[in-house]
Protein backbone atom coordinates (compact mmCIF):
# COMPACT_ATOMS: atom_id res chain seq x y z
CA UNK A 1 0.00 0.00 0.00
CA UNK A 2 1.27 3.48 -0.99
CA UNK A 3 1.64 5.30 2.37
CA UNK A 4 3.25 9.09 2.97
CA UNK A 5 4.56 9.34 7.28
CA UNK A 6 5.30 12.92 8.41
CA UNK A 7 7.07 12.90 12.23
CA UNK A 8 6.91 13.94 14.14
CA UNK A 9 3.29 15.27 14.45
CA UNK A 10 4.17 18.86 16.62
CA UNK A 11 7.18 20.69 16.41
CA UNK A 12 7.71 24.24 18.45
CA UNK A 13 11.16 25.90 18.26
CA UNK A 14 12.27 29.28 18.76
CA UNK A 15 12.52 31.90 16.99
CA UNK A 16 15.34 32.48 14.65
CA UNK A 17 16.31 28.64 14.24
CA UNK A 18 16.90 26.47 11.30
CA UNK A 19 14.46 23.41 11.32
CA UNK A 20 14.08 20.66 9.30
CA UNK A 21 10.51 18.92 8.77
CA UNK A 22 10.63 15.08 7.66
CA UNK A 23 8.59 12.88 5.17
CA UNK A 24 8.64 9.47 4.24
CA UNK A 25 6.93 7.25 2.01
CA UNK A 26 6.16 3.85 0.52
CA UNK A 27 6.95 2.65 -3.07
CA UNK A 28 10.09 4.46 -4.08
CA UNK A 29 8.94 4.70 -8.16
CA UNK A 30 6.70 7.97 -7.19
CA UNK A 31 6.18 10.51 -10.03
CA UNK A 32 6.49 13.66 -7.77
CA UNK A 33 6.45 14.90 -4.11
CA UNK A 34 4.95 18.38 -2.79
CA UNK A 35 5.08 20.08 0.10
CA UNK A 36 1.70 22.35 1.63
CA UNK A 37 1.29 24.32 4.08
CA UNK A 38 -2.03 24.84 6.04
CA UNK A 39 -3.19 27.38 8.02
CA UNK A 40 -5.89 26.59 10.68
CA UNK A 41 -9.14 27.56 8.94
CA UNK A 42 -7.87 27.97 5.71
CA UNK A 43 -6.90 25.71 2.50
CA UNK A 44 -3.84 24.10 1.43
CA UNK A 45 -1.22 26.23 0.07
CA UNK A 46 1.36 24.70 -2.32
CA UNK A 47 5.15 25.73 -1.22
CA UNK A 48 7.82 23.43 -3.44
CA UNK A 49 6.99 20.59 -6.13
CA UNK A 50 9.50 18.44 -6.55
CA UNK A 51 9.80 16.17 -9.89
CA UNK A 52 10.89 12.57 -9.61
CA UNK A 53 14.03 13.06 -11.63
CA UNK A 54 14.86 16.41 -9.05
CA UNK A 55 16.58 15.79 -5.67
CA UNK A 56 16.02 19.68 -4.58
CA UNK A 57 13.51 22.38 -4.90
CA UNK A 58 13.94 25.67 -3.15
CA UNK A 59 12.12 28.94 -2.77
CA UNK A 60 13.35 31.48 -0.49
CA UNK A 61 13.84 30.60 3.11
CA UNK A 62 12.45 27.28 1.66
CA UNK A 63 14.13 24.13 0.57
CA UNK A 64 12.94 20.67 0.12
CA UNK A 65 15.29 17.82 -0.97
CA UNK A 66 13.68 14.25 -1.97
CA UNK A 67 16.16 11.33 -1.74
CA UNK A 68 14.13 8.34 -3.70
CA UNK A 69 15.83 5.21 -2.63
CA UNK A 70 15.69 5.91 1.17
CA UNK A 71 11.79 6.99 0.41
CA UNK A 72 12.19 10.19 2.18
CA UNK A 73 11.89 14.70 1.75
CA UNK A 74 12.64 16.87 3.99
CA UNK A 75 11.80 20.75 4.13
CA UNK A 76 14.24 22.93 5.21
CA UNK A 77 13.19 25.92 6.90
CA UNK A 78 16.07 28.40 7.43
CA UNK A 79 15.86 31.45 10.10
CA UNK A 80 12.14 30.68 10.78
CA UNK A 81 9.66 33.45 12.11
CA UNK A 82 6.61 33.15 13.79
CA UNK A 83 4.78 33.62 10.76
CA UNK A 84 5.54 30.69 9.59
CA UNK A 85 3.79 28.69 12.30
CA UNK A 86 1.06 26.33 10.46
CA UNK A 87 0.93 22.71 9.87
CA UNK A 88 3.06 21.33 7.16
CA UNK A 89 1.54 18.58 5.15
CA UNK A 90 3.70 16.41 2.33
CA UNK A 91 1.95 14.56 -0.42
CA UNK A 92 3.16 11.92 -2.92
CA UNK A 93 1.72 10.98 -6.39
CA UNK A 94 2.65 7.59 -8.03
CA UNK A 95 2.64 7.11 -11.78
CA UNK A 96 -0.62 6.32 -13.35
CA UNK A 97 -2.44 8.74 -11.22
CA UNK A 98 -3.17 11.93 -10.47
CA UNK A 99 -4.16 11.92 -7.03
CA UNK A 100 -2.38 12.61 -3.97
CA UNK A 101 -1.45 10.96 -1.12
CA UNK A 102 -1.34 12.74 2.18
CA UNK A 103 0.49 12.56 5.10
CA UNK A 104 -0.63 13.91 8.35
CA UNK A 105 0.92 17.00 8.70
CA UNK A 106 3.48 18.24 11.09
CA UNK A 107 2.20 21.30 13.24
CA UNK A 108 5.03 23.59 13.85
CA UNK A 109 4.90 26.52 16.32
CA UNK A 110 8.09 29.41 16.09
CA UNK A 111 8.05 30.87 19.41
CA UNK A 112 8.79 34.46 19.66
CA UNK B 1 -6.02 34.82 -11.43
CA UNK B 2 -9.01 34.01 -9.08
CA UNK B 3 -8.11 30.71 -7.63
CA UNK B 4 -10.40 27.33 -6.76
CA UNK B 5 -13.60 28.97 -5.43
CA UNK B 6 -15.71 26.27 -2.84
CA UNK B 7 -19.33 27.68 -1.63
CA UNK B 8 -20.54 27.68 0.86
CA UNK B 9 -17.93 28.04 3.09
CA UNK B 10 -19.50 27.07 5.97
CA UNK B 11 -22.62 24.93 6.30
CA UNK B 12 -24.47 23.30 9.42
CA UNK B 13 -27.76 21.20 8.91
CA UNK B 14 -29.37 18.47 10.63
CA UNK B 15 -29.29 14.77 10.12
CA UNK B 16 -31.18 13.40 6.77
CA UNK B 17 -30.99 16.74 4.76
CA UNK B 18 -29.39 16.91 1.63
CA UNK B 19 -26.04 19.43 1.39
CA UNK B 20 -24.77 20.75 -2.03
CA UNK B 21 -21.12 21.81 -1.88
CA UNK B 22 -20.15 23.23 -5.70
CA UNK B 23 -16.51 24.20 -6.35
CA UNK B 24 -15.03 26.44 -9.30
CA UNK B 25 -11.87 25.19 -10.54
CA UNK B 26 -9.19 27.42 -12.10
CA UNK B 27 -9.49 28.21 -15.99
CA UNK B 28 -7.42 26.04 -17.89
CA UNK B 29 -7.26 22.88 -15.26
CA UNK B 30 -8.17 19.87 -16.87
CA UNK B 31 -7.88 18.03 -13.24
CA UNK B 32 -10.57 18.15 -10.61
CA UNK B 33 -10.11 16.59 -6.88
CA UNK B 34 -12.66 16.17 -3.78
CA UNK B 35 -10.68 15.64 -0.86
CA UNK B 36 -12.26 15.46 3.18
CA UNK B 37 -10.44 16.37 5.94
CA UNK B 38 -10.66 15.33 9.36
CA UNK B 39 -8.66 14.87 12.83
CA UNK B 40 -8.99 11.34 12.87
CA UNK B 41 -8.08 10.73 9.11
CA UNK B 42 -6.08 13.51 7.77
CA UNK B 43 -6.87 14.03 4.66
CA UNK B 44 -8.44 11.84 1.80
CA UNK B 45 -9.53 11.94 -1.57
CA UNK B 46 -12.80 11.15 -2.82
CA UNK B 47 -12.89 11.11 -6.03
CA UNK B 48 -11.37 12.88 -8.80
CA UNK B 49 -12.50 14.16 -12.55
CA UNK B 50 -10.16 14.77 -16.05
CA UNK B 51 -11.62 16.68 -19.10
CA UNK B 52 -14.84 16.39 -16.88
CA UNK B 53 -14.97 12.39 -16.72
CA UNK B 54 -14.74 10.96 -13.00
CA UNK B 55 -11.76 8.93 -13.09
CA UNK B 56 -11.56 7.46 -9.50
CA UNK B 57 -13.81 7.28 -6.72
CA UNK B 58 -12.65 4.78 -4.69
CA UNK B 59 -12.37 7.08 -2.30
CA UNK B 60 -16.62 7.91 -1.93
CA UNK B 61 -17.29 6.62 1.37
CA UNK B 62 -20.52 5.44 0.11
CA UNK B 63 -23.82 5.81 -1.63
CA UNK B 64 -24.20 8.64 -0.07
CA UNK B 65 -22.14 10.82 -1.62
CA UNK B 66 -22.40 11.59 -5.66
CA UNK B 67 -20.35 14.07 -7.43
CA UNK B 68 -20.81 15.55 -10.89
CA UNK B 69 -18.75 17.73 -13.19
CA UNK B 70 -21.06 19.08 -15.70
CA UNK B 71 -18.80 21.14 -17.39
CA UNK B 72 -14.84 22.30 -17.36
CA UNK B 73 -15.96 25.21 -15.00
CA UNK B 74 -18.49 23.40 -12.36
CA UNK B 75 -18.42 21.06 -10.01
CA UNK B 76 -20.59 19.56 -7.35
CA UNK B 77 -20.36 16.79 -4.15
CA UNK B 78 -23.77 15.85 -2.82
CA UNK B 79 -24.66 13.96 0.16
CA UNK B 80 -27.68 12.45 0.55
CA UNK B 81 -29.09 11.73 2.94
CA UNK B 82 -26.39 13.46 5.33
CA UNK B 83 -25.19 11.94 8.63
CA UNK B 84 -23.15 13.31 11.60
CA UNK B 85 -20.19 11.34 10.59
CA UNK B 86 -19.95 13.16 7.78
CA UNK B 87 -18.95 16.21 9.60
CA UNK B 88 -15.43 17.74 8.14
CA UNK B 89 -13.68 20.03 5.91
CA UNK B 90 -14.23 19.37 2.36
CA UNK B 91 -11.65 20.97 -0.15
CA UNK B 92 -11.70 20.81 -3.73
CA UNK B 93 -8.44 21.36 -5.76
CA UNK B 94 -7.49 21.54 -9.62
CA UNK B 95 -4.65 20.90 -11.34
CA UNK B 96 -3.58 21.29 -15.22
CA UNK B 97 -1.50 18.10 -16.75
CA UNK B 98 1.30 19.90 -18.26
CA UNK B 99 4.46 18.64 -19.66
CA UNK B 100 5.40 17.53 -16.19
CA UNK B 101 3.11 17.13 -12.98
CA UNK B 102 1.94 20.25 -11.92
CA UNK B 103 1.23 20.95 -8.18
CA UNK B 104 -2.61 21.05 -7.20
CA UNK B 105 -4.09 24.29 -6.02
CA UNK B 106 -6.70 24.28 -3.27
CA UNK B 107 -9.56 25.84 -2.26
CA UNK B 108 -10.27 27.27 0.85
CA UNK B 109 -12.89 24.67 2.31
CA UNK B 110 -16.38 24.19 3.01
CA UNK B 111 -16.32 23.16 7.19
CA UNK B 112 -19.32 21.09 7.11
CA UNK B 113 -21.36 20.39 10.08
CA UNK B 114 -24.04 17.70 10.60
CA UNK B 115 -26.35 17.97 13.92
Amino acid sequence: KQEVTQIPAALSVPEGENLVLNCSFTDSAIYNLQWFRQDPGKGLTSLLLIQSSQREQTSGRLNASLDKSSGRSTLYIAASQPGDSATYLCAVTWPGAQKLVFGQGTRLTINP
Amino acid sequence: DAGVIQSPRHEVTEMGQEVTLRCKPISGHDYLFWYRQTMMRGLELLIYFNNNVPIDDSGMPEDRFSAKMPNASFSTLKIQPSEPRDSAVYFCASSWTGRLGQPQHFGDGTRLSIL
